[in-house]
This record gives C-alpha cells, sequence and structure tokens, in this order.
C-alpha cells in the first residue's frame, strides 16, 4: 500500500533558524507531490508542489522542496524560519494511477520569537 | 473567490446514528473530494465526485456514501455511526481537469461521535 511518511513529528526552532522537514513516500511509479500548509485556526492550504522538471520548487513564503527521485523523498526546507510560520505542515503525495492524495501525518513546527 | 464552505462546522452524534455533511465548492470547481482527518493523523481519501458521479474511493466502508449536485456542492452521509467515526471531515474542490494541481480544502467538520 502507498504511504507517506514524515518523520519529524513536533519541530521547535528560534526565529531565523533553518527549517527541513522530511517527507519519503511509498509509490515507485509516476506521482504529483505536494506540501500543504495549516495555520492555527485555518484550512488546508497549498505551499507547493512538484509535477516534472527541476527537481527544487519554490513555493509561496520563501518555501522549498526537493524532490530527489532515487530517494522518494520530497523534503521541505526554508532558509529562515519566522514566528508566523507556526503550522501545521502535510506532505501529500498523488500517484498518477488513481485519484487520490496521500497524505503523511504532518509535522508540528512552533517558531519561537 | 467564495472558497470551499462546509457546514455544520460542529456536530454531536450518538452510535448508530446518521449524519450529513454538506460542502461547497469553490466558485468554477467542479471536482469535490472528501477526506477523513483523525486527531494526530493526515487527512485520508473518503472519495471524489466528478460530474455528479463517484470518481474514485478510499477504503472506507459502503456507509460511507456522497453525493454531487449540479452546482457542484455535495453532501458526504455516514450511517450507523460508530465512535471512530469521531474525526474532522474535510471537504475540497478543484478546477474542472486539474484535481492533480491540488485541492482548495475547507475548513472542515468536526464530527463527535458519542
Amino acid at each position: 500500500a502507498q504511504s507517506v511518511s514524515q518523520h519529524n513529528h513536533h519541530v521547535i526552532l528560534s526565529e531565523a533558524a533553518s527549517l527541513e522537514l522530511g517527507c519519503n513516500y511509498s509509490y515507485g511509479g509516476t506521482v504529483n507531490l505536494f506540501w500543504y500548509v495549516q495555520y492555527p485556526g485555518q484550512h488546508l492550504q497549498l505551499l507547493l508542489k512538484y509535477f516534472s522538471g527541476d527537481p527544487l520548487v519554490k513555493g509561496i513564503k520563501g518555501f522549498e522542496a526537493e524532490f530527489i527521485k532515487s530517494k522518494f523523498s520530497f523534503n521541505l526546507r526554508k532558509p529562515s524560519v519566522q514566528w508566523s510560520d507556526t503550522a501545521e505542515y502535510f506532505c501529500a503525495v498523488n500517484p498518477h494511477t488513481g485519484n487520490q492524495f496521500y497524505f503523511g501525518t504532518g509535522t508540528s513546527l512552533t517558531v519561537i520569537p | 473567490e467564495t472558497g470551499v464552505t462546509q457546514s455544520p462546522t460542529h456536530l454531536i452524534k450518538t452510535r448508530g446514528q446518521q449524519v450529513t455533511l454538506r460542502c461547497s465548492s469553490q466558485s468554477g470547481h467542479n471536482t469535490v473530494s472528501w477526506y477523513q482527518q483523525a486527531l494526530g493523523q493526515g487527512p485520508q481519501f473518503i472519495f471524489q465526485y466528478y460530474r455528479e458521479e463517484e470518481n474514485g474511493r478510499g477504503n472506507f466502508p459502503p456507509r460511507f456514501s456522497g453525493l454531487q449536485f449540479p452546482n457542484y456542492s455535495s453532501e458526504l452521509n455516514v450511517n450507523a455511526l460508530e465512535l471512530d467515526d469521531s474525526a474532522l471531515y474535510l471537504c475540497a474542490s478543484s478546477p474542472p481537469g486539474a484535481f492533480r494541481d491540488g485541492y482548495t480544502f475547507g475548513s472542515g467538520t468536526r464530527l463527535t461521535v458519542v
């Protein structure tokens, strides 16, 4: 069965620290990859997505993610976090053979001012 | 853009009862997907509706059913509620032919089964 693993469940950083959240998936075929963010009290929002081409994709608010096909990974990065980045982050995979998105269990990020 | 709206926002039901959750998709979006998010978990795909027909289903029993209407709004119905059905139910919509581009999510309906 397809699965998405987010190894960091809770991350606490100080402002200006660098961020990297891990995401690995188990599906071997062609996939679309996503990162969603859920700010406190808000709905899930798309942060960035990868379909094909340049494996380094840039999203909103200074976030980027790198797709490494050989490692089945799609890690999220930000060079310098802000207090406003405090949120829950979800990695998601959509295999091209089906309609569903598979989500990881999420990483809770707390940024301390 | 009005976004995706879901109703009600919170609901408490008794085990064995039936529940209907409602979703209005974002303007211009004709594909609606439903997800269940249990506490501490990521969203899990229930099913997708396109042109008023089910267009893909996850690993959920038949007591989870849905409808899509001509205006693209949708309902999720759950019969014979169980305690484990307590979760946040998310509706997500996407434009024609573009659901792989990513969803627009609603804020969800928090269902508690007691």
